[in-house]
């Protein structure tokens, strides 16, 4: 499977400090995606790095990618109390179809 | 519409019952994906349409769920003889472009709760 393994499974930060999730999956993609989910809503995405790219930036958050590691992180910056969720990575392959990993739950502490 | 709606927002349903779950994509958008999400898990892959391509079916658990999309447009997801094993989020999404190539915009879910 390629799914996406997301870790950790859970983090919890102060508001202001910086979190890192990290994504590994098992075989070749073709782009890989990163969602967020806020408690009993439906995913939004936030940013798509493709295959041939190695980073990309957006507002507060960064995101890299290691096709030799098959692994990608998501950093967001000065963390903010609304920035609380479950963020999920997602890949597209052969098959066409994207393909979510478990996600990490985020608290972020005032 | 301004994005993806599914109905309905709840449903509660016995077990052995069938239930019919609906999702009106964005306009235009001609990918669809439904996947499902159980209490604090992931997203598990149900079924993609795209165009008029044959849907990709190798995520449906059971002979017991299917989906179908009329005119390119709405889909619905029905589930047969519901087991308590069913209960769970159903999420639609729709995609302006094919093969994941683009952001999927998801619809607020499908909550399903068998008895």
């Amino acid at each position: 499977s390629q799914q996406g393994e997301e870790d950790p499974q859970a983090l919890s930060i102060q508001e202001g400090e910086n979190a890192t999730m990290n994504c590994s999956y098992k075989t070749s993609i073709n782009n890989l995606q990163w969602y967020r989910q806020n408690s009993g809503r439906g995913l939004v995405h936030l940013i798509l790095i493709r295959s041939n790219e190695r980073e990309k930036h957006s507002g507060r958050l960064r995101v890299t990618l290691d096709t030799s590691k098959k692994s990608s992180s998501l950093l967001i910056t000065a963390s903010r109390a609304a920035d609380t969720a479950s963020y999920f990575c997602a890949t597209v392959g052969g098959a066409q179809k994207l393909v979510f990993g478990q996600g990490t739950r985020l608290t972020i502490n005032p | 519409g301004a994005g993806v709606s599914q109905s309905p927002s709840n449903k509660v349903t016995e077990k052995g019952k069938d239930v019919e779950l609906r999702c009106d994509p964005i306009s235009g958008h001609t990918a669809l994906y439904w996947y499902r999400q159980s209490l604090g898990q992931g997203l598990e892959f149900l079924i993609y349409f795209q165009g008029n391509s044959a849907p990709d079916k190798s995520g449906l658990p059971s002979d017991r769920f299917s989906a179908e999309r009329t005119g390119g447009s709405v889909s619905t997801l029905t589930i047969q003889r519901t087991q308590q094993e069913d209960s769970a989020v159903y999420l639609c999404a729709s995609s302006r472009t094919s093969g994941g190539a683009g952001e999927l915009f998801f619809g607020e879910g499908s909550r399903l709760t068998v008895l």
